[in-house]
């Protein structure tokens, strides 16, 4: 029973341009939620997150958005580079250790 | 600073034998965990370790599956017998979180395992 999903698998933006990440969950007993980036052949890498006590939490050209009455949150890159081609997960935790992932999202950034 | 560092990266072997995978957390860092990332399942827990102790090992798929932290630098994941299901990419990951709590969790390059 996925508890997070992303619901889009696939992002194609020009480079410069913002890239918008969509992630849903179910479970309203989450209350921490981060953003991982991963590159092929390799671990993923944490990128940023939010405590649900906040609604927007912003790290340079990454920007995560959190709408706990719709269990809804989003990231945006912006500007978009060719380097942030890579799959992004949406995960999700009740501050806690366990974190439940997204399927991801594959960005392509096209120049 | 090293990271996570897992090995092999790359496992190849038959139904019915043993494969062992292997991981070196960050030094420093008293949790670690073991995950399994498949297509239809995505991302998935296997176990968690806290100083060196099982906390939660309830996403272990079955007896086949058995991991191991000997001490705070070591750990291993052994599947007996592997089975063609088995096949996934295996992450190891670790954070300095204290028993229970929440922290960046740092994931190392995981190893491709594939059983014919």
């Amino acid at each position: 029973d996925q508890q997070v999903k992303q619901n889009s698998p696939s992002l194609s933006v020009q480079e410069g341009r913002i890239s918008i990440l969509n992630c849903d969950y179910t479970n309203s007993m989450f209350d921490y939620f981060l953003w991982y980036k991963k590159y092929p052949a390799e671990g993923p890498t944490f990128l940023i997150s939010i405590s649900s006590i906040k609604d927007k939490n912003e790290d340079g050209r990454f920007t995560v958005f959190l709408n706990k009455s719709a269990k809804h949150l989003s990231l945006h890159i912006v500007p978009s580079q060719p380097g942030d081609s890579a799959v992004y997960f949406c995960a999700a935790s009740k501050n806690d250790y366990k974190l439940s992932f997204g399927a991801g999202t594959t960005v392509t950034v096209r120049a | 600073d090293a990271g996570v560092i897992q090995s092999p990266r790359h496992e190849v072997t038959e139904m019915g034998q043993e494969v062992t995978l292997r991981c070196k957390p960050i030094s420093g860092h008293n949790s670690l965990f073991w995950y399994r990332q498949t297509m239809m399942r995505g991302l998935e827990l296997l176990i968690y370790f806290n100083n060196n102790v099982p906390i939660d090992d309830s996403g272990m798929p079955e007896d086949r599956f058995s991991a191991k932290m000997p001490n705070a630098s070591f750990s291993t994941l052994k599947i007996q017998p592997s089975e063609p299901r088995d096949s996934a990419v295996y992450f190891c990951a670790s954070s300095a979180a204290t028993s229970g709590s929440t922290d960046t969790q740092y994931f190392g390059p995981g190893t491709r395992l594939t059983v014919l």
